[in-house]
């Protein structure tokens, strides 16, 4: 199985920083890459496709960007909304996700 | 509008088979390119992939929880389910169904359904 490992796995950060999440990949997976975003209670919600995709209806401020086993979301400036969980998945193999990154209020 | 919605009991016992429906409208499970899969969470946890169902039928499975695992899909009901078998506490989690879109041999989920929690305890 291919094993995806995010960093960090939580982070503070104030309204209006830029944050950086990155997810590795155990081998390459090209770019077959997606991330989401989970708010407390509520389902994951898809954010980037295919490494730096952005899905319909999302806020231009995310942005992905990586491939091989190197991959990173980048919110440019960061909003009260944004404070949430963020997972990676592969989709080059058996489907994996990471194991999240927790961006909390500082 | 694709909506998905999960079913099944909130409570099993161990050893129990876990039996789970997810129900879809907004899109038919028999277009190219479609696919239906379940993600669990337990409490305080990260998602995990568990298993996914496409209109081709192709069946894919988590390799940790394979032999334990069944994803069927009933296109004329809108409906896929999946069982799982000698359910254990450390099971207990909420359980997820999600529309999958395949493209050009990329593939992700959107969107998900409202999960279901399901506790695992005599």
């Amino acid at each position: 199985d291919i094993q995806m490992t995010q960093s960090p796995s939580s982070l503070s950060a104030s309204v209006g920083d830029r944050v950086t999440i990155t997810c590795r990949a155990s081998q390459s997976i090209s770019r077959y890459l997606n991330w989401y975003q989970q708010k407390p209670g509520r389902a994951p919600n898809l954010l980037i496709y295919a490494a730096s995709s952005l899905q319909s209806g999302v806020p231009s401020r995310f942005s992905g960007s990586g491939s091989g086993t190197d991959f990173t979301l980048t919110i440019s400036s960061l909003q009260p909304e944004d404070f949430a969980t963020y997972y990676c998945e592969q989709s080059y193999s058996i489907l994996t996700f990471g194991g999240g990154t927790k961006v909390e209020i500082k | 509008q694709i909506t998905l919605k999960e079913s099944g009991p909130t409570l099993v016992k161990p050893t129990q088979t876990l039996t789970l429906t997810c129900t879809f409208s907004g899109f038919s499970l028999s277009t190219s390119g479609v696919g239906v899969g379940w993600i669990r969470q337990p409490p305080g946890k990260a998602v995990e992939w568990l298993a996914l169902i496409y209109w081709d039928d192709d069946k894919r499975y988590s390799p940790s929880l394979k032999s334990r695992l069944t994803i069927t899909k009933d296109t004329s009901k809108d409906q896929v389910v999946l069982t799982m078998t000698n359910m254990d506490p450390v099971d207990t989690a909420t359980y997820y169904c999600a529309h999958r879109s395949l493209r050009d041999l990329q593939s992700w989920f959107d969107p998900w359904g409202q999960g279901t929690l399901v506790t695992v305890s005599s």
